[in-house]
Parts: C-alpha cells; sequence; structure tokens
C-alpha cells in the first residue's frame, strides 16, 4: 500500500508560472523525501525534510511540511521546460523498513 | 565521482525463463535497495541489503530474490518470470543503511517478459 499520495495526478503550466504539488501521507514519518523522474528514468533526489522541520529551500524548490496534517508540498517558482517531469514524494514507512513512494505528480511545462 | 549502475539497461525474456540484474553503487556506499516501477502499482521496494545482508524485504514472492558482494555490487534475479513482471527495476544507493538518507538511483533497467 502507498504512504504517500500526490495531487495532483498531473500539471500542466506555462514557463515562468510556479508549480505546486501537494503529497499527504498516513502514519508518522521520520522524514519525507521528493524525487523528479524524467520520462522513465531513473529518479533524481530533490529534498530530504524531516519530521522536525517545517520548511526546507533548495534553489528554485521549497518544501513544507505539516506533521499535524501528515501533508507536504513541493513549490516550484519560476519553472522552466526542463523542469518536465514526474515528481515523487517518498516516506519511510510506520516501522523505517523502507522508502515508501506516493503515485506522482507528472508535470508538464510548456515553452 | 561515478554514479549508480545498472546492466543491463534493457532485457526482454520469456515466461518462465530467469533473470539476473547487477547494481553498481557510488563508491563508498554500501546500502543498496532495489525498487520494481509499474504503471499500475507505482514504485514499489523490493529488498535493501547492507554489508552483504539483507535488511529488509518488500512484500514479493520468493522469486525475487538479491545478494551483495563484499565490493557492494548487488544483483536481483527474478526466476519463472511472468508477464506481470515486467517493469523498470532500480536501484539506489546510499551511504546508510535505512531510508532516512538520500537514496541515489540508477538509470534503471527495463525488463519485458513475453
Amino acid at each position: 500500500s502507498q504512504q504517500g499520495e500526490e495531487d495532483p495526478q498531473a500539471l500542466s503550466i506555462q514557463e515562468g508560472e510556479n508549480a505546486t504539488m501537494n503529497c499527504s501521507y498516513k502514519t508518522s514519518i521520520n522524514n519525507l523525501q521528493w524525487y523528479r523522474q524524467n520520462s522513465g528514468r531513473g529518479l533524481v533526489h530533490l529534498i530530504l525534510i524531516r519530521s522536525n522541520e517545517r520548511e526546507k529551500h533548495s534553489g528554485r524548490l521549497r518544501v513544507t511540511l505539516d506533521t499535524s496534517k501528515k501533508s507536504s508540498s513541493l513549490l516550484i517558482t519560476a519553472s522552466r521546460a526542463a523542469d518536465t517531469a514526474s515528481y515523487f514524494c517518498a516516506t519511510d514507512d510506520e516501522h523505517g523498513n523502507k522508502l515508501v513512494f506516493g503515485a506522482g505528480t507528472i508535470l508538464r511545462v510548456k515553452s | 565521482k561515478a554514479g549508480v549502475t545498472q546492466t543491463p539497461r534493457y532485457l526482454i525474456k520469456t515466461r518462465g525463463q530467469q533473470v539476473t540484474l547487477s547494481c553498481s553503487p557510488i563508491s563508498g556506499h554500501r546500502s543498496v535497495s532495489w525498487y520494481q516501477q509499474t504503471p499500475g502499482q507505482g514504485l514499489q521496494f523490493l529488498f535493501e541489503y547492507f554489508s552483504e545482508t539483507q535488511r529488509n524485504k518488500g512484500n514479493f514472492p520468493g522469486r525475487f530474490s538479491g545478494r551483495q558482494f563484499s565490493n557492494s555490487r548487488s544483483e536481483m534475479n527474478v526466476s519463472t518470470l511472468e508477464l506481470g513482471d515486467s517493469a523498470l527495476y532500480l536501484c539506489a544507493s546510499s551511504l546508510r543503511p535505512g531510508h532516512s538518507y538520500e537514496q541515489y538511483f540508477g538509470p534503471g533497467t527495463r525488463l519485458t517478459v513475453t
């Protein structure tokens, strides 16, 4: 079963606009990670946020974590065509034994 | 530093056959995890190895097995292939065991079972 669920399933925006993706999970976590995948290739790690952190930035990426709502969001500012990809959130499972991925959000940035 | 490498990149097998996939982690990384990605089930954890020992296993049948060598390279084997085993198999390495650390993924092996 999936721990994280992303919303929306798909998002299409114009270059220069911001993109926001949300992730909800079911059980308590130690950390939450966001990954990007380009067209059926390997995943690239974007950001890891620990359960005691509320916000984290990396370049044009901003991640927030609300453990009371069991949710996280990924904001990509000033999007580029190269940001077109699938984005996944991943959390450790309730026992910390494995990384559980959500179904992903497909982002398309039109130039 | 070289990234995670996986071989082969593409593979076509027939039902009933077996297959072995290989993964070489980033130099210095001793933890290797395997994932299966399909359109229907998404990304699912197969197993994790650290220092040649399997630490965790996902909910997959015994046809799926793996091992890790002393140089941290890992292999996974699928026996008696079924059509549903067609998937992208991803390997990831990490400095430390467990899943509280960044995972570095390889490009994957695309397995097609006919």
